[in-house]
């Protein structure tokens, strides 16, 4: 399968844990983006890689969360003392640096996250 | 307000109905239009990208009106597997970011 890859698939944790996921995307890929999706709602931007680059971050994104893509290929986002707030599916998308119109952003199966 | 509005349904139609959906933005900047289709606990996958002259793909035709800032999807002789979410799509002016509406659920009955 060279789709995007998402681990974990789900993740239930206590409040004030930290968790980490990780994203692989397909592979010629240059940009990588994070989304966070609730129940009944369309997925959220929250920030997206070229290459290793972090261009974009949303103001969704508190200091609590952090995102890497070291060397530009897998990224992974941190979300320490996670709070009952942070419930949600978190999806990575890839896409090939091309005109807006063109560039079709191609997402991963997302991690579900629940905070007890 | 929310940059993107649709409503959200569920429209519950026959096999063989044609429906349509509608969608409204509010970034007059934006630059390009999708609808993404998202089965339950799945994620979205591109189902078309809407152009201003309208494009037509099978049974689905999606309608671009920049001066209305709104975005129509028409599904033709529905199918069962059409049952899912919609999500209607703008990639904004300031960077590579999509901005999701809350998605329109469809449900075909036999």
């Amino acid at each position: 399968d060279t789709g995007v890859s998402q681990n974990p698939r789900h993740k239930i944790t206590k409040r004030g844990q930290n968790v980490t996921f990780r994203c692989d995307p397909i592979s010629e890929h240059n940009r990588l983006y994070w989304y966070r999706q609730t129940l009944g709602q369309g997925p959220e931007f929250l920030t997206y890689f070229q290459n290793e680059a972090q261009l974009e971050k949303s103001r969704l994104l508190s200091d609590r969360f952090s995102a890497e893509r070291p060397k530009g290929s897998f990224s992974t986002l941190e979300i320490q003392r996670t709070e009952q707030g942070d419930s949600a599916m978190y999806l990575c998308a890839s896409s090939h640096r091309g005109l807006p119109a063109q560039e079709t952003q191609y997402f991963g199966p997302g991690t579900r996250l629940l905070v007890l | 307000r929310k940059e993107v509005e649709q409503d959200p349904g569920p429209f519950n139609v026959p096999e063989g109905a044609t429906v349509a959906f509608n969608c409204t933005y509010s970034n007059s900047a934006s630059q390009s239009f999708f609808w993404y289709r998202q089965d339950c606990r799945k994620e979205p996958k591109l189902l078309m990208s809407v152009y201003s002259s309208g494009n037509e793909d099978g049974r689905f035709t999606a309608q671009l009106n920049r001066a209305s800032q709104y975005i129509s999807l028409l599904i033709r002789d529905s199918k069962l597997s059409d049952s899912a979410t919609y999500l209607c799509v703008v990639n904004s002016n300031a960077g590579n970011m999509l901005t999701f509406g809350g998605g329109t659920r469809l449900m075909v009955k036999p």
